[in-house]
Order: C-alpha cells, then sequence, then structure tokens
C-alpha cells in the first residue's frame, strides 16, 4: 500500500532563515502532491501543488520541489516568521489524477523570534 | 461566502449510540469528501462523492454511512459508534474531481465513549 513519510519530530527554526520539510512516499507514481498548512484546531488549508512533470514551483516564500526518482518532495519556506509557525502535510494522488488523496502526518514547525 | 462548514464542532457519544456529522459548502463545488485525523496519523480518506448523486468508499469506510443530499451538503452518518471512531472529521470540498485544490471545514471533535 502507499505509505508517505514526513518527519515526526518538530522542526525548530530561528526568524529569517529557512524551513526545509521533507516528504517521502513508496509504492506509488503520484500525479501530483499537494502542500497543505494546518494550525491547531483547523482544518489545512492548501498551498501548492506540483506536478509529476514539473520539478520545482514557487509562491512568494514557498517553494516546492518533487523528485520522482528519488520519490521525495521538498518544502522550503525562505525567509521563515513566527507566523509560519504551523503544522505542514503533503498530500500525493492515488488514483491517476481523480484527487484520492493519501496525506502524511504532518511536520510541525516552528519559528522563533 | 462561509466556504466549507461543519456541524456540530464538538460531540460526545456513548458506545452504540448513532449521529449526524452535517457538511455544506456554498462554492458550487462538484466534489466532496470526508476525512477523519487521528493523532500521529495523516488524514484518511473515509467516503467521498466526485459529483451530486454518486458516492463511494475511501480507505476507512467501515462503520460509517454518507449521504449526498444536494450539491452543497454531505453528512456523515455514524449508525452505531464505537471508541474507535474517536477522531477529528474534516469535510472538504473541490470543483471538480481532478487535480484541484481542496478546500477544508474546521472539523468535528467526536469523542466516543
Amino acid at each position: 500500500s502507499q505509505k508517505i513519510e514526513q518527519n515526526s519530530e518538530a522542526l525548530n527554526i530561528q526568524e529569517g532563515k529557512t524551513a526545509t520539510l521533507t516528504c517521502n512516499y513508496t509504492n506509488y507514481s503520484p500525479a501530483y502532491l499537494q502542500w497543505y498548512r494546518q494550525d491547531p484546531g483547523r482544518g489545512p488549508v492548501f498551498l501548492l501543488l506540483i506536478r509529476e512533470n514539473e520539478k520545482e514551483k514557487r509562491k512568494e516564500r514557498l517553494k516546492v520541489t518533487f523528485d520522482t526518482t528519488l520519490k521525495q518532495s521538498l518544502f522550503h519556506i525562505t525567509a521563515s516568521q513566527p507566523a509560519d509557525s504551523a503544522t505542514y502535510l503533503c498530500a500525493l494522488d492515488t488514483s491517476g489524477g481523480y484527487n484520492k488523496l493519501i496525506f502524511g502526518a504532518g511536520t510541525r514547525l516552528a519559528v522563533h523570534p | 461566502n462561509a466556504g466549507v462548514t461543519q456541524t456540530p464542532k464538538f460531540q460526545v457519544l456513548k458506545t452504540g449510540q448513532s449521529m449526524t456529522l452535517q457538511c455544506a459548502q456554498d462554492m458550487n463545488h462538484n466534489s466532496m469528501y470526508w476525512y477523519r485525523q487521528d493523532p500521529g496519523m495523516g488524514l484518511r480518506l473515509i467516503y467521498y462523492s466526485a459529483s451530486e448523486g454518486t458516492t463511494d468508499k475511501g480507505e476507512v469506510p467501515n462503520g460509517y454511512n454518507v449521504s449526498r443530499l444536494n450539491k452543497r451538503e454531505f453528512s456523515l452518518r455514524l449508525e452505531s459508534a464505537a471508541p474507535s471512531q474517536t477522531s477529528v472529521y474534516f469535510c472538504a470540498s473541490s470543483e471538480v474531481f481532478s487535480t484541484d485544490t481542496q478546500y477544508f471545514g474546521p472539523g468535528t471533535r467526536l469523542t466516543v465513549l
């Protein structure tokens, strides 16, 4: 079955640094991968989608890479701010592009002033 | 424009009781989803509705039923609640059942004693 792994330990970084979160998967070749942000007590909020034929996608301070050979996606937040503190979830498509997503457990990011 | 709304926000049930979780979206989306989120685990898809009039099982459908009442509303029913169904339940919607952003509701925290 498909398996997604995200760093289970919290990532603590200093304000202004770049945060890098990792998402590794096995046993599937997803058509695309999404990243979501989740704050405590709230539902996930979509951030970025990257397709299997794209190497990199950017949105403001966010950058996502997708290496289908390594079966890995990296999520970067540059010039991080305390307001970026949240849990970040990766989700991959398991249905050949029909939006049936499998989510990782998420990585909690804490940005310290 | 409220997005995706869920009721109730919190619920405590006794084993064997039944209840229905309500979800509504005002974005005219075609597809709707129900997930559960447990500590240390990713969101898991329970049921989804690709379009009005259709429903299909997701990864963990046992113990649940759904109804796509109309284009706006998608309910999740627990016929005989069990402690293993203690979880946070999220409803989501997307414009189409394809490579598209999913918009999540605020969640329902359910405890089964």
